[in-house]
């Protein structure tokens, strides 16, 4: 079975500029959360969705916002891309929000 | 609010030895524990889960132990390998977003 995927792999935008990422949970899984993970640090929590409702946010701006899809995929949305939004976002799924979770790939932004 | 320590924050050793990576949280109230493997620039590996009724978990050479009322989890790796060089992650869900929160890791370099 495949994992959780991410796309794009890498990208590069500029100050100021918006940012859509995309996650795919394994299958059967309806849990899926976003977490942001700077160098040389642990992943920070950002959003979960479980059945399409928003269940959890983390301490972050409301540049940031997301949202999961009937088929259980989810996007994170970041606007006026700030240089300290440059990171690895992490996506992660699980079958309910309490159970283990999976990770993917990874997205790496870079903000110039 | 919870807070996750990883100790220590580096450790070298020779191929084959046996030895243990430190966790700590204050608060009990967790859902469960995980153990994560991150190699660099990837996405996060799971490796253990240990859910809050749980003493310890094993897979291969991996045994994690948790101890809810004191706040630890240790993870043990036996004979160590250079293919076990990465930073190794502890999480705790604390299920009320069932978000996870991690630690910053401990990077592992087993020389061969």
């Amino acid at each position: 079975d495949a994992g959780v995927t991410q796309s794009p792999t890498h990208l590069i935008k500029t100050r100021g500029q918006q940012v859509t990422l995309r996650c795919s949970p394994i299958s059967g899984h309806k849990s899926v959360s976003w977490y942001q993970q700077v160098l040389g640090q642990g992943p920070q929590f950002i959003f979960q969705y479980y059945e399409k409702e928003e269940r959890g946010r983390g301490n972050f701006p409301d540049r940031f916002s997301a949202r999961q899809f009937p088929n259980y995929s989810s996007e994170l949305n970041v606007n006026a891309l700030l240089l300290g939004d440059s990171a690895l976002y992490l996506c992660a799924s699980s079958l309910v929000d309490t159970y283990e979770q999976y990770f993917g790939p990874g997205t790496r932004l870079t903000v110039t | 609010k919870q807070e996750v320590t990883q100790i220590p924050a580096a450790l070298s050793v020779p191929e084959g030895e046996n030895l243990v990576l430190n966790c700590s949280f204050t608060d009990s109230a967790i859902y469960n524990l995980q153990w994560f493997r991150q190699d660099p620039g990837k996405g996060l590996t799971s490796l253990l889960l240990i859910q809050s009724s749980q003493r310890e978990q094993t897979s291969g050479r991996l045994n994690a132990s948790l101890d809810k009322s004191s706040g630890r989890s240790t993870l043990y790796i036996a004979a160590s390998q250079p293919g076990d060089s990465a930073t190794y992650l502890c999480a705790v869900n604390g299920g009320s977003q069932g978000n996870l929160i991690f630690g910053k890791g401990t990077k592992l370099s087993v020389k061969p």
